[in-house]
């Protein structure tokens, strides 16, 4: 059965204190892991697509990267305008894709 | 406006109303999507229109039918929903007909059945 898992499901940080958030999948056909941000009372923000194992992109203080089962969000010195929900989702096959239930992150001052 | 707009951003109703929701997209983009988002449960796809045809219906109840007139508007039409249908539905659209293209969200109609 095709299934995302996010964990933690929360996580509580000190503004600069690294760590990273996990996205594990079991899905045939993988075409593509997607990370996207949500603010409170907003919809889906997109950050990063990783199509193949041993990809890695960054933007900011985010950095993603993949591996044939996982994907880890790593967060570097994060502040407190980094918290949201971080979700996950990957589209196995043509028109299937799955999200998991998402990392909800607070950054403390 | 720009990006994806959603109106109304809250709507109450009863399970015998009949309601729609409206997204409008501002980007030049020719598919459009609609999510289901509950508390605790992961988004749910729940249609796909590309250049204005459905591609993708994930066995979606029949109380939900969508309507995409042309390529910038799509309409979720709500009728004798059930309280487990109370969530947050979300619209999305992508440049290319594919759903692994990066999706533009908008923030949403945050819906409730009494």
């Amino acid at each position: 059965e095709d299934q995302v898992t996010q964990s933690p499901e929360a996580l509580r940080l000190q503004e600069g204190e690294s760590s990273s958030l996990n996205c594990s999948y079991t899905v045939s056909g993988l075409r593509g892991l997607f990370w996207y941000r949500q603010d409170p009372g907003k919809g889906p923000e997109f950050l990063f697509t990783l199509y193949s194992a041993g990809e890695e992109k960054e933007k900011e203080r985010l950095k993603a990267t993949l591996t044939k089962k996982e994907s880890f969000l790593h967060i570097t010195a994060p502040k407190p305008e980094d918290s949201a929900t971080y979700l996950c989702a990957v589209q196995a096959g043509a028109n299937n894709l799955f999200f998991g239930t998402g990392t909800r992150l607070t950054v403390i001052p | 406006e720009t990006g994806v707009t959603q109106t109304p951003r809250h709507l109450v109703m009863g399970m015998t109303n009949k309601k729609s929701l409206k997204c409008e997209q501002h980007l030049g983009h020719n598919a459009m999507y609609w999510y289901k988002q509950s508390a605790k449960k992961p988004l749910e796809l729940m249609f796909v229109y590309s250049l204005e045809e459905r591609v993708e219906n994930n066995s979606v109840p029949s109380r939900f039918s969508p309507e995409c007139p042309n390529s910038s508007h799509l309409f979720l039409h709500l009728h004798t929903l059930q309280p487990e249908d109370s969530a947050l539905y979300l619209c999305a659209s992508s440049q290319r007909e594919m759903i692994g293209d990066t999706q533009y969200f908008g923030p949403g109609t945050r819906l409730t059945v009494l």
